[in-house]
């Protein structure tokens, strides 16, 4: 089975607070996701990878940041919290093989930014 | 802009009913298309993806695609009360490995 972990589950931070969520994965896959997820406004791609040291922009990237250094784990950053990041970051991954790009997620982490 | 649309909601059904969601989709191009569950406070599971037009059955569930129409279903056959979730419809263009979430549909089965 395809296992993707997140750091935490729940994280509490300041306005201004620089944040860091972690993302592994443990079935070798090329393509990492993160997501926001807001009642009202479903589910939001922030940045997607698709190899290591590769990135790219999604639906909403403005305030974040990410970094993929190994295969396996991706990081989202909040360069500097605000409220409005208060959400469900859901971390997902997939592969290309087999053409149908079934994502996995994470348990997912609920930040509130205070 | 590439939309997924699902009904607004919330759906309820009684237990043991058929329960029906739908999802259309603006990309005619989309090339597979996924139904994912999700409990209140947990993140998505997938149920079931579909690529080629007709019917896909997985135990209870029943997924239908009709491209000329631009539209996916999921049939749930025999609804217990654990079926009660958000599911979330998804389509991928085939161009790369992003998925296009609609926004997901509450369904309630009454015992």
């Amino acid at each position: 089975d395809v296992k993707v972990t997140q750091s935490s589950r729940y994280l509490v931070k300041r306005t201004g607070e620089k944040v860091f969520l972690e993302c592994v994965q443990d079935m070798d896959h090329e393509n990492m996701f993160w997501y926001r997820q807001d009642p009202g406004l479903g589910l939001r791609l922030i940045y997607f990878s698709y190899d290591v040291k590769m990135k790219e922009k999604g639906d909403i990237p403005e305030g974040y940041s990410v970094s993929r250094e190994k295969k396996e784990r991706f990081s989202l950053i909040l360069e500097s919290a605000s409220t409005n990041q208060t959400s469900m970051y859901l971390c997902a991954s997939s592969s290309p093989s087999g053409g149908a790009h079934e994502q996995f997620f994470g348990p997912g982490t609920r930040l509130t930014v205070l | 802009q590439k939309e997924v649309e699902q009904n607004s909601g919330p759906l309820s059904v009684p237990e043991g009913a058929i329960a029906s969601l739908n999802c259309t989709y603006s990309d005619r191009g989309s090339q597979s298309f996924f139904w994912y569950r999700q409990y209140s406070g947990k993140s998505p599971e997938l149920i079931m993806f579909i690529y080629s037009n007709g019917d896909k059955e997985d135990g209870r569930f029943t997924a239908q695609l009709n491209k000329a129409s631009q539209y996916v279903s999921l049939l749930i056959r025999d609804s217990q009360p654990s079926d009660s979730a958000t599911y979330l419809c998804a389509v991928n263009n085939g161009a790369n490995s992003k998925l296009t979430f609609g926004k997901g549909i509450t369904l309630s089965v009454r015992p």
